[in-house]
């Protein structure tokens, strides 16, 4: 089955240090992976997607994330953290059509 | 316009009710999508429409009706609702591509709850 893991509910890092947000995926062909945002009683906001080339991946408010093939991992980074980027984060695959599967979730916490 | 919008904001329903959520953009995308998000969950995907027509339904009660009236335009007709329906409801657009790699973009969502 097509699936996508985020193994931390919770991450939790003081203002100006780095993140990393971890998600792995099991897919079939060609992986086709996003990270988006919520904030609290919104949509989701889209951060950056992977579909072919470059294994980092620059995306918006400074966020980056790697892909690993080997690993199946596609986890996201930002050097610097800020208070603001607090929220929920989801990582999400495409699997067919126009379905796309979730992660569970990661929680961060910036500390000021 | 990168903008995806949704009404009402809140809704509050009894279960005899019959309510419609709306969702609109003006991207020029040619799906729309909705989906359904309990409390710190992931989004479940609902209904898809590609060129205004049902692709995909996921097993989703007849309580929930799904109309995509135009390009621009999404609705999900509610009817007798069950107080586990309680949720907030998103709506989404892509580009036509069913191949994967578009961007979905969201609204904000309508936060309903069934009493």
């Amino acid at each position: 089955a097509q699936s996508v893991a985020q193994p931390e509910d919770q991450v939790n890092v003081a203002e100006g240090n780095p993140l990393t947000v971890k998600c792995t995926y099991s897919v079939s062909g060609n992986p086709y992976l996003f990270w988006y945002v919520q904030y609290p009683n919104r949509g989701l906001q889209f951060l950056l997607k992977y579909i072919t080339g470059d294994n980092l991946v620059k995306g918006s408010y400074g966020f980056e994330a790697e892909f690993n093939k080997s690993q199946t991992s596609f986890h996201l980074k930002k050097p610097s953290a800020l208070v603001s980027d607090s929220a929920l984060y989801f990582c999400a695959a495409w699997t067919g059509g126009f379905k796309t599967i979730f992660g569970a979730g990661t929680r961060l916490f910036v500390k000021a | 316009d990168t903008e995806v919008t949704q009404t009402p904001k809140h809704l509050v329903m009894g279960m005899t009710n019959k309510k419609s959520l709306k969702c609109e953009q003006h991207m020029g995308h040619r799906a729309m999508y909705w989906y359904k998000q309990k409390a710190k969950k992931p989004p479940e995907l609902m209904f898809v429409y590609s060129y205004e027509k049902l692709s995909i339904n996921e097993s989703v009660p007849s309580r929930f009706s799904p109309e995509c009236p135009n390009s621009s335009l999404l609705n999900l007709h509610l009817h007798a609702l069950q107080p586990e329906d309680s949720a907030l409801y998103l709506c989404a657009s892509s580009q036509d591509q069913a191949g994967g790699t578009d961007t979905q973009y969201f609204g904000p969502g309508t936060r309903l709850t069934v009493l």
